[in-house]
């Protein structure tokens, strides 16, 4: 099936630090998403994306909807501690009329005081 | 937030009983899905429903039902318990096809 290729798996930064992730795929897809989940919580959306090119922020919270289609970026600016979490990266594919989301595997960031 | 509740939150169960997890939503959304997490693989979708009865398979559907007899209700069986279906399940719910996904704070299994 399908597949999100989601990079780093696992990031330790200092506090104060900026963070890049994303997101790439073999195909097209129509909307990005991305999502945080805290431990024992289910995910919960940071950003959607929904056209090639697309720059959204939510807060310090950066991402960018790939030009190709293909790829999605997310960047936190000033960690601060409590952004410790799991972040997901979702697409759902052009060809889908589901309204399915397909996941990265997901990057884990720990932020130090 | 969708409004939506998944019970129970915890489970424990033992090989080849049959188990229900439910899932309920508030805010009459169309779309209704199952997903299960595991290590290293994301969440990786189980089945989905796009209206009351009309569900369908996703990548991960082997030893899995569904049910969806009212909007706002979505149960996911597994007939047969087996040890690899130890997962964290998700429900999610959206209002259409290209709309944004909310899920609830998911039901962690263990089938020993």
């Amino acid at each position: 099936g399908q597949q999100l290729n989601q990079s780093p798996q696992s990031m330790f930064i200092q506090e104060g630090e900026d963070v890049s992730m994303n997101c790439t795929s073999s195909s097209i897809f129509n909307t990005w998403l991305w999502y945080k989940q805290d431990p024992g919580e289910g995910p919960v959306l940071l950003i959607a994306l929904y056209k090639a090119g697309e720059l959204t922020s939510n807060g310090r919270l950066t991402a960018q909807f790939g030009i190709t289609r293909k790829d999605s970026f997310l960047n936190i600016s000033a960690s601060i501690p409590s952004d410790v979490g799991i972040y997901f990266c979702a697409g759902r594919p052009g060809s889908s009329n589901t309204g399915k989301l397909i996941f990265g595997q997901g990057t884990t960031l720990q932020v130090k005081p | 937030d969708a409004g939506i509740t998944q019970s129970p939150r915890h489970k424990v169960t033992e090989t080849g009983t049959p188990v229900t997890l439910r899932c309920h939503q508030t805010e009459n959304h169309r779309y209704m899905y199952w997903y299960r997490q595991d290590p290293g693989h994301g969440l990786r979708l189980i089945h989905y429903s796009y209206g009351v009865k009309d569900t369908d398979k996703g990548e991960v559907s082997d030893g899995y039902s569904v049910s969806r007899s009212k909007t706002e209700d979505f149960l996911l069986t597994l007939e047969s318990a087996t040890s690899s279906q130890t997962s964290v399940y998700f429900c999610a719910t959206g209002r259409g096809t290209n709309e944004k996904l909310f899920f609830g704070s998911g039901t962690q299994l263990s089938v020993l």
